[in-house]
């Protein structure tokens, strides 16, 4: 069974710019979740979809948003770059997702994408 | 609160030492606590998780604990081999009333092995 995809590895921008970061998660599961890593603050949680739907969202600004389409790939996007925004993001696939009533659903995390703001 | 602390952040330990790792959670609703480890140029994997029903689990070298009453728990790896350098988060996951969870990381520690 495939694992998750996520592409591109490596996007370098500029401030202001937007970019889209993509996730193919593993097939069968409808729940896909993304996360922000840096140094300093650890693994943070931007949102979670499940069937084409945002179940949950973190406390992270408007300029970051997502969607799902019907094959349960994700799509993340970051409007108005800003430097602080340079991380790793990963996304993570789950058949449920965390936000379910099962209480030990197991993610299952990409590689990521790890984007530099200059 | 909705806290994970993790220590410490940075570990060495010979090849063939044990290591342990120790998380502290906030919210006493938690009830469910997975481990990843995540190797350099990749995402975290899960390695062991445990319920909050159960005091203590083991597979192979690796074993988590927890004590519900303090609310922590930690990680034990035993013969430690230089594989096993990484960089581990645990995590808490957290029922929300709307029914649904909210798994929480610690801030993660990096574990060198040295041969």
């Amino acid at each position: 069974k495939a694992g998750v995809t996520q592409t591109p590895r490596y996007l370098i921008k500029t401030r202001g710019q937007q970019v889209t970061l993509s996730c193919s998660p593993i097939s069968g599961h409808r729940s896909v979740s993304w996360y922000q890593q840096t140094p300093g603050q650890g693994l943070q949680f931007l949102f979670e979809y499940f069937s084409e739907t945002q179940r949950n969202k973190g406390n992270f600004p408007g300029r970051f948003s997502g969607r799902q389409f019907s094959n349960s790939r994700s799509e993340m996007n970051v409007s108005t770059l800003e430097l602080g925004d340079s991380a790793l993001y990963l996304c993570a696939s789950s058949l449920a997702g965390l936000f379910s009533r099962v209480t030990n659903e197991k993610l299952f995390f990409g590689s990521g994408t790890q984007l530099s703001v200059l | 609160g909705e806290n994970v602390e993790q220590h410490p952040s940075t570990l060495s330990v010979q090849e063939g030492d044990s290591a342990v790792i120790k998380c502290t959670y906030s919210d006493s609703a938690s009830n469910y606590f997975p481990w990843y480890k995540q190797e350099l140029g990749k995402g975290p994997q899960l390695i062991i998780d445990i319920r909050s029903n159960v005091g203590e689990k083991k597979d192979q070298r690796i074993a988590v604990t927890l004590n519900k009453t303090a609310k922590h728990f930690s990680l034990h790896i035993t013969e430690t081999q230089p594989e096993d350098s990484a960089v581990y988060f645990c995590a808490a996951s957290i029922p929300k009333n709307t029914g649904f969870q909210k798994l929480v990381f610690g801030t993660g520690t990096r574990l060198l092995v040295s041969p």
